[in-house]
């Protein structure tokens, strides 16, 4: 069936450096991926999308790569500060409905 | 206000009780949705609204739960005799896109049910 999924529950990187969180997804037909960031206590907020005809997308310190021939999306964040900790998710839209991932947890080390 | 706007923010029920959370969607956002997320997971869509329409209901998991959306704006997730299993956060998110075009959602910062 449709599903999303995170590689890593918990990804830890020093501050500064550059973070990658993974996400595969299983349905070949989907053509629209948003990654989306959550904070304790808060609802999840938007990132990035990327569409199926694109490989590459960038934002403001985030780059979402998208590579369909194994399914694999991924999210960068450039030069990790203390304000990027909290839980990334990736999500599939499958219609309207969102299809979510577990979420990676993103710890920030000083 | 300028986000999406959920109420209360926590709730804690009986067994057995009825509950009602409130989603103010932002002005002029065609599409509402609601979604539960158990601790430690992924949201999971609940149903989907377009204006006062409701176009999508198959998330709903039991016919406990009722969602309205009667004037197009503000919309209430219903839960009727509440279970254990029912705690979780509700997220309400709203678009300004309508179904089949893909938009940003707007989440608020959800209603934590806690039924004990």
């Amino acid at each position: 069936g449709e599903s999303v999924g995170l590689h890593l529950p918990t990804l830890s990187v020093q501050e500064g450096d550059n973070s990658i969180i993974n996400c595969a997804y299983s349905n070949s037909a989907s053509d629209y991926f948003i990654w989306y960031k959550q904070e304790s206590g808060k609802g999840p907020q938007f990132i990035i999308d990327i569409r199926s005809n694109m490989d590459k997308r960038q934002g403001q310190r985030v780059t979402v790569l998208l590579n369909k021939t194994v399914k694999h999306l991924s999210l960068q964040i450039a030069a990790t500060q203390p304000g990027d900790s909290a839980v990334y998710f990736c999500a599939e839209n499958s219609n309207y409905q969102l299809i979510w991932g577990a979420g990676t947890k993103l710890i920030i080390k000083p | 206000g300028a986000g999406v706007s959920q109420s209360p923010r926590y709730k804690v029920a009986k067994r057995g009780q009825d509950v009602a959370l409130r989603c103010d969607p932002i002005s002029g956002h065609v599409s509402l949705f609601w979604y539960q997320q158990a601790l430690g997971q992924g949201p999971e869509f609940l149903t989907y609204f377009q204006n006062e329409a409701q176009l999508d209901k198959s998330g709903l998991p039991s016919d406990r739960f009722f969602a309205e959306r009667p004037e197009g704006s503000v919309s209430t997730l219903k839960i009727q005799r509440t279970q254990q299993e029912d705690s979780a956060v509700y997220l309400c998110a709203s678009s300004l896109a309508t179904a089949g075009n893909t938009g940003e959602l707007f989440f608020g910062e959800g209603s934590r049910l806690t039924v004990l």
